[in-house]
């Protein structure tokens, strides 16, 4: 079964700063995708970047960008310029690309993590 | 309306009511999905339909009751809840092709089983 994993319940960065938002997922599929998903206090969850495994070049979204390592598992999420907008919970998220199975649009999510954004 | 609507957007309800959750997708999207988001514990898939057929029922309880009459409207009927039921209940859709595969969340609605 897929996991995501996100070990950071709780950051927080300086107005202007940036930020890296730490995620790790296991699977043995070896085509999928993955998600940052931005749910302010607001709670309208929205997508802020996505990344495909079959894609060797990082995402990136205006001030937000990504460190996908694939070997490691691992799926980053830089934010710089952070502004004050930024605070949220921050969801990562892994779906597999097979188009055929049931299992087609499953989200699977990590735990999250709070960002605060200090003026 | 545009995007993912969810109605109501507040619902308290004693554990012998039954009451209903409704979503409506604006987006011309053809799957739809009900999440359950508890306090400190990651989103859970509940429920998912493609084409308005049941394609994933993530062992939810048989007292949540999932209902899509349209590529359009998805509800979740509620009886005989439970306090830990307690939660905010996403509902989500996509289009069910490898091109578009975002997820557009609706602003959920927050439930209190008291």
């Amino acid at each position: 079964a897929q996991t995501v994993t996100q070990s950071q319940p709780e950051m927080s960065v300086q107005e202007a700063e940036t930020v890296t938002l730490s995620c790790t997922y296991d699977t043995s599929e070896s085509d999928y995708y993955l998600f940052w998903y931005k749910q302010p206090p607001s709670r309208q969850m929205i997508l802020v970047i996505r990344q495909e495994a079959y894609k060797q070049q990082n995402a990136t979204e205006n001030r937000f960008s990504v460190n996908f390592q694939k070997a490691a598992k691992s799926f980053s999420l830089k934010i710089s310029d952070s502004q004050l907008g930024d605070a949220a919970m921050y969801f990562c998220a892994y779906r597999i690309a097979n188009a055929g199975g049931t299992s087609y649009g499953k989200l699977t999510f990590g735990q999250g993590t709070i960002l605060t954004v200090h003026p | 309306e545009t995007g993912v609507t969810q109605t109501p957007r507040h619902l308290v309800m004693g554990m012998t009511n039954k009451k209903s959750l409704k979503c409506e997708q604006h987006l011309g999207h053809n799957a739809m999905y009900w999440y359950k988001q508890s306090a400190k514990k990651p989103l859970e898939l509940m429920f998912v339909y493609n084409f308005k057929e049941q394609t994933e029922n993530n062992s939810v309880p048989s007292r949540f009751s999932p209902e899509c009459p349209n590529s359009s409207h998805l509800f979740l009927h509620l009886h005989t809840l439970q306090p830990e039921d307690s939660a905010l209940y996403l509902c989500a859709s996509s289009q069910h092709d490898r091109l578009t595969y975002e997820q557009y969340f609706g602003p959920g609605t927050r439930l209190t089983v008291t």
